[in-house]
């Protein structure tokens, strides 16, 4: 098993540009997460899909993110447009049975963002 | 509101000394509380998963504790090699009373470095 998938491992866009984050999670697995990662606040919980549904996207910043997935073997995260401040390594996890899952909850590699 | 605190945030330990890291909590109601340790430019990994019921649980050199009536958990890495660098997250998870399913709460972490 490949484990779950980002890409891409690295993103450097200038403010204001759109940009796309995409996750290919463990097959079998039915939720997905997508985290954010900063030195000042640790890892976030942006949004959970549980079936493919968004569950709780009470994490998602504002309306300039916004996270889609279309199946159950793929997922991305949008932000459009980015500033500065979304500079941070953006993780997606899945598991299989929710958040609390007690075990097949695994993390991805992660995709460092940088808006300049 | 749900809080998990690590200390220390930061430890430097010398190649084959043992450390203790620490993880105090108040989520509830309590489901679960997981170590993981992350690796720089890595996705946090699942060292150990602990239910209610148990104390302690061992992984190789890893040793954790948990005891819920303090809310406390602790993090015993034993014989440290260098690879054990990395980051170590406190992970705990409430019991949900809706659909959404478990809820996480993510300590800020402790970062570990092991001198030759």
């Amino acid at each position: 098993d490949a484990g779950v998938i980002q890409s891409p491992r690295h993103e450097v866009t200038e403010m204001g540009q759109e940009v796309t984050l995409r996750c290919k999670p463990i097959s079998g697995h039915n939720s997905l997460f997508w985290y954010r990662q900063t030195m000042m606040r640790g890892l976030e919980l942006l949004i959970y899909f549980n079936n493919n549904v968004p569950i709780d996207d009470s994490g998602m910043p504002e309306d300039r993110f916004s996270a889609k997935m279309p199946n159950a073997s793929f997922s991305t995260l949008k932000i459009q447009p980015s500033e500065p401040r979304d500079s941070a390594v953006y993780f997606c996890a899945s598991s299989l049975g929710g958040q609390g899952a007690i075990y097949g909850y695994t993390f991805g590699s992660g995709t460092r963002l940088t808006v300049v | 509101k749900n809080q998990v605190e690590q200390s220390p945030q930061s430890l430097i330990i010398l190649e084959g000394k043992n450390c203790t890291l620490q993880c105090n909590y108040t989520v509830s109601p309590f489901s679960n509380l997981r170590w993981y340790k992350q690796d720089t430019g890595r996705g946090p990994v699942s060292l150990t998963i602990m239910t209610f019921s148990e104390n302690t649980k061992s992984n190789r050199r890893y040793t954790a504790t948990l005891d819920a009536d303090t809310k406390q958990s602790s993090l015993h890495i034993t014989a440290s090699q260098l690879s054990d660098s990395a980051s170590y997250i406190c992970v705990v998870s409430a019991s949900a009373h809706n659909n959404a399913g478990n809820m996480l709460t993510f300590g800020g972490g402790t970062r570990l470095m092991v001198k030759p």
